[in-house]
């Protein structure tokens, strides 16, 4: 089956600063690659996805970024905010409807 | 429109009882996903179910663990005879799509058990 791996597993930045969470896939057939925020005793909530047809996908201060042929992709979050404070977990998801998910990163932005 | 609606939001219960977690997806998804998060930990795959079909259960513990989603009413994850380690959120989510055109996943509060 497909394993995801996300680093790193903590992160902490100034206010204003990026923040790049990368995550990898071993799976060439997963086609869909979604990020999930989730607050502490929250649910996932997406905030961005990309297809495997798309290199790069931007909203506003969020931008994904996928290699299909090196089977990465990256998260960048700009001008960070104190909100932005959340545990964020990658996905891939193959033809046949899984979802594997990474094991989250958890970033702190510091005011 | 409902979102992904999940219950209880916290169950207490003591070793070897059951424990039973509902979950009904968005209306108009036919697909259900239960994961398991355990404290600081990221959300493992159980099992994924469409109507009355178990599609993957290969997350599911062999042992104690099931699933439906029947053809009338929500999803069930039941889990018999718990132990401590089960302790854990368990998240539900539904997606209405499949293949190659894979759909957002959209999840719900999450079940809290907390085994005595």
């Amino acid at each position: 089956g497909e394993n995801v791996e996300q680093h790193p597993s903590t992160l902490s930045v100034q206010e204003g600063d990026s923040a790049v969470i990368k995550c990898t896939y071993s799976d060439s057939a997963s086609n869909y690659f979604p990020w999930y925020k989730q607050e502490l005793g929250k649910r996932p909530q997406l905030i961005i996805d990309i297809r495997s047809n798309v290199g790069e996908k931007k909203d506003q201060r969020i931008a994904v970024t996928l290699n299909k042929t090196a089977k990465h992709f990256s998260l960048h979050i700009t001008e960070t905010q104190p909100e932005d404070s959340a545990v964020y977990f990658c996905a891939a998801s193959i033809i046949r409807n899984q979802f594997y998910f990474g094991t989250g990163t958890s970033l702190t932005v510091i005011p | 429109n409902a979102g992904v609606m999940q219950n209880p939001r916290h169950l207490v219960r003591r070793r070897g009882q059951e424990a039973r977690l509902r979950c009904s997806p968005m209306k108009g998804h036919s697909h259900v996903y239960w994961y398991r998060q355990l404290p600081e930990e990221g959300l493992k795959f159980m099992v994924y179910l469409q109507k009355e079909n178990i599609i993957d259960e290969s997350g599911m513990p062999k042992e104690r663990f099931s699933a439906e989603f029947p053809k009338e009413g929500p999803s069930i994850l039941r889990i018999q005879q718990v132990v401590r380690g089960d302790s854990a959120a368990y998240f539900c989510a539904s997606s209405n799509r499949r293949g190659a055109d894979t759909g957002e996943l959209f999840f719900g509060e999450g079940s809290r058990l907390t085994v005595l």
